[in-house]
Formats: C-alpha cells, structure tokens, sequence
C-alpha cells in the first residue's frame, strides 16, 4: 500500500513568510508525528496527534510553530514568520496506534530552506 | 529526558564484510523500545530493526542484528555481509513504553561501503 507521503518535497521562502507543510499518513494510521531534521543532526520530535487531537505538542520550539489535523488523517504543519534558524528537513510518521509497541513509518520529508 | 549518543560519525566498511555500529543510551526506565533506522540519501527513514526491552534475546532481521546489554544500556547494530546498497546514515533511537510517544535519535553514523 502506498507509504507517508509529504508536499511539497523543498520549499524554499523569504525569513519572515508563511509556509504550510503537508503530511498524508499511511490509510488507517491514527497516530501522527512531526520531527525536524537540522544538518547533521537525528530527527527531533516536534507534536503528536492521536486521532485529530495533540497529544503531545512539547517539541514545538516556540509559538510561531502550529499544526492541525482536523479530521484525523492528513496533518498540516505550519509556520509563521519564518527565521532562518527554521531552515531543516520536516518529517513526518505515522503508525497503527500510539503506544511505544507501534512502529513509526516515515515519510521522505520536506526540505525547508529560510533566505 | 533520555538521551542517545553515537560516538562514531563515519564508519566504511568492504563489501561482503560486517561492521558494528555502536549506540548507547541513558535512561532511568526499565521497559522502553529500541530502534535501528536506515536514512538514504533520499531522505526516507526507514526501519532496520526494533528491540523490546523486556526482552532477553536480541532481535535478528536477515543480515542484520543486535548486540543489547540492557545493564550497559548499550545497543549495536551488526551487519552482515555487507552490501552497497547499505550505504547509508545510520540512527538509534530510543523511545518510553510509559510516557510520551516520540522517539529520541542520536546523531546518527554515516556508513560507507566500498566495493
């Protein structure tokens, strides 16, 4: 069956812009997460959705961070006032359910590039 | 929070050899889950291979497997035989039975196999 998929694959924007990351989770997953990946560095855990609510949003960095996932499959990350320091890969994973037995799946991420 | 460190950035390895990548881990829990990811260049991570705690037997995937000593909170991948196409980044990860839902990843190891 088909896997994570994430749109769009790079994105590139201006420090101060608005951008939207999408994430379309494997069919029947009902957990959800988002991690960001810096250069050099392993996947950071940024908010878990179970269902379509945040179970988990401890990762997120600060306010300008937010994401949804209003009807409990696709997911949208979102940013505001971009700063360069957001510069990173996004992925996303989903898995069966949430508990620490179910494996993760992810997607190929999304490529963030802030000028 | 649980932290896991990689202490080998590069490893290179001949093909048809084996290589052991080290991970060791910190943590005051006494049942959680350990994971292997592969991250090729194009970026999806994908699972090599998982290990539950609890257990004593450390989990075997064809060519690949660990070496868990639970006591040394040590956990290394071993592949065998290794092949081109296993060139690739390298990350552990750790994640609670009991709390939270995120996976907490090393640096990673970039793996280098020559022909």
């Amino acid at each position: 069956g088909a896997g994570v998929s994430q749109t769009p694959s790079n994105k590139v924007t201006e420090k101060g812009k608005y951008v939207e990351l999408r994430c379309d989770p494997i069919s029947g997953h009902t957990a959800l997460y988002w991690y960001r990946q810096s250069l050099g560095q392993g996947p950071e855990f940024l908010i878990y959705f179970q269902g379509t609510g945040a179970a988990d949003d401890s990762g997120l960095p600060n306010d300008r961070f937010f994401a949804v996932r209003p009807e409990g499959s696709v997911s949208t990350l979102k940013i505001q006032r971009t700063e360069r320091g957001d510069s990173a890969v996004y992925l996303c994973a989903s898995s069966l359910a949430g508990g620490g037995a179910n494996t993760q799946y992810f997607g190929p991420g999304t490529r963030l590039t802030v000028l | 929070a649980q932290t896991v460190t990689q202490s080998q950035p590069e490893m290179s390895v001949q093909e048809a050899e084996t290589v052991t990548l080290s991970c060791t881990y910190d943590t005051s829990e006494s049942d959680y889950y350990l994971f292997w990811y592969k991250q090729p260049p194009s970026r999806q991570m994908i699972l090599v291979i998982r290990q539950e705690a609890y257990k004593q037997q450390n989990a075997t995937e064809n060519r690949f497997s660990v070496n868990f000593q639970k006591a040394a909170k040590s956990f290394s991948l071993k592949i065998s035989d290794s092949q081109l196409g296993d060139a690739a980044m390298y990350f552990c990860a750790y994640r609670s039975s009991n709390s939270g839902y995120a996976l907490n990843f090393g640096k990673g190891t970039s793996l280098l196999v020559t022909p």
